[in-house]
């Protein structure tokens, strides 16, 4: 299994609500990252997670809140986005050390605030 | 600081002539340097890497690479265009050892025309 799986793959959702975005790995990789892309534009590094911990933050607004319950999931918590936050939402996964240690990326999740 | 620059935001072939996407890199340490592929409303899938050893990497659906120290660069290429190859390419780079931690070009439209 090489998949990283997404859900939900669409979400529209207002300035006041709260939802989560999830992501899910089973290659038994121990890093996990959130990449953000606008349109037409290449993705950019939110945050990572290494053996389940945060270990960077690129200056993230705190209104998304990462979370990794375990090895396999990474969740991105939103509240009180604002219409710029609309984005293309990546997760990916990767070995820490050994040869294969690339990027595995999943299909994203659209992500439209109204 | 690590940086990538994609020359050519929009590039066009005929089906069957050769690819070329061009990439240069700045980096204070050995790179490890990755083409991406990003086809519409999708998530990323890697082509190649280049991390050590031989300099002309092969890759996926027929693409290759050089790294070239002496010119920082790392050109992908492909000897004859499919139009299943229309998709937007990304160039990135890594610090050594987390090479989830992506640096990524601006990207190259890829068009190819019947």
């Amino acid at each position: 299994d090489t998949e990283v799986t997404q859900t939900p793959k669409h979400l529209v959702m207002g300035m006041t609500n709260k939802k989560s975005l999830k992501c899910e790995q089973h290659m038994g990789h121990r890093a996990m990252y959130w990449y953000k892309q606008k349109a037409k534009k290449p993705p950019e590094l939110m945050f990572v997670y290494s053996y389940e911990k945060l270990s960077i933050n690129e200056s993230v607004p705190s209104r998304f809140s990462p979370e990794c319950p375990n090895s396999s999931l990474l969740n991105l918590h939103l509240h009180a986005l604002q219409p710029e936050d609309s984005a293309l939402y990546l997760c990916a996964s990767s070995q820490l050390s050994g040869v294969n240690t690339e990027a595995f990326f999943g299909q994203g999740t659209r992500l439209t605030v109204v | 600081a690590q940086s990538v620059t994609q020359l050519g935001s929009h590039v066009s072939v005929s089906e069957g002539a050769l690819v070329l996407l061009r990439c240069n890199y700045s980096s204070s340490v050995p790179p490890y340097l990755f083409w991406y592929v990003q086809y519409p409303n999708q998530g990323l899938q890697l082509l190649l890497k280049y991390t050590t050893g031989a300099t002309l990497v092969k890759g996926i659906n027929g693409f290759e690479a050089e790294f070239k120290k002496s010119e920082t660069s790392f050109h992908l290429t492909k000897p004859s265009a499919h139009m299943s190859d229309a998709a937007e390419y990304f160039c990135a780079v890594s610090p050594s050892g987390n090479t989830g931690k992506l640096i990524f070009g601006q990207g190259t439209t890829l068009q190819v025309k019947p």
